[in-house]
């Protein structure tokens, strides 16, 4: 069966810090991968997504970025944390099958609190 | 754009009421809509999946259907209990990629 990694599970950093946030995937080759942001009060933003290694695309630019280094691992950086990149960060998974078929899975989270 | 909405954004009833959710998209031009629920401080579990070519699934107690044509979703909770209290949110994918578009949720509260 799969599963889905996230951690670490909560995370207080302070403003202007680096981050690094990391999703891996088991059980499934070449999935789809995708990082979503929950903030209070919102809905779930996707922030990025990638189809293969090295292949990431941006939905809303900001001063996050993503990279894929293995087919299964997914992290999301930042040099400079801003205030507003506090929330719940997501990662997500799916697999493209015949008929459009695609279910996507969610980890449990990191919550990131910035100060 | 497609825009998803989830009516109403709270709910409390008593045990044993069914109760109804429901979900609204503006482009009915998609490949699938999913329905998830979420507990505090969780991640989202998928509770079911219904293709665009598809008007309904089930999966114990719960059943969802879809109108593609008028752009609604409606997940049917039966004899809700305590321990279905959570936030459920519906999501589209579009035909344009492997995104999902969510609804802002419904925090449902079952009172025993």
């Amino acid at each position: 069966s799969q599963t889905i990694h996230q951690w670490p599970a909560t995370l207080v950093q302070p403003v202007g810090s680096p981050l690094s946030l990391e999703c891996t995937v088991e059980g499934t080759s070449n999935p789809n991968l995708y990082w979503y942001r929950q903030a209070a009060g919102r809905g779930l933003q996707l922030l990025f997504y990638s189809v293969g290694i090295g292949q990431i695309s941006s939905e809303v630019p900001q001063n996050l970025s993503a990279s894929r280094p293995q087919d299964r691992q997914f992290i999301l950086s930042s040099k400079k944390l801003l205030l507003s990149d506090s929330g719940f960060y997501l990662c997500a998974w799916s697999v493209s099958l015949s008929g459009g078929y695609n279910e996507q899975f969610f980890g449990p989270g990191t919550r990131l609190t910035v100060l | 754009k497609q825009e998803v909405t989830q009516i109403p954004a709270a709910l409390s009833v008593p045990e044993g009421e069914n109760l109804v959710l429901n979900c609204s998209f503006t482009d009915s031009a998609i490949y699938n809509l999913q329905w998830f629920r979420q507990d505090p401080g969780k991640g989202l579990t998928s509770l079911l999946l219904i293709q665009s070519s598809q008007r309904e699934q089930t999966s114990g107690r719960l059943n969802a259907s879809l109108d593609k044509s008028s752009g609604r979703s409606t997940l049917y909770i039966a004899a809700s209990q305590p321990g279905d209290s959570a936030t459920y949110l519906c999501a589209v994918r579009g035909r344009a990629g492997n995104m999902l578009t969510f609804g802002g949720g419904t925090r449902l509260m079952v009172k025993p």
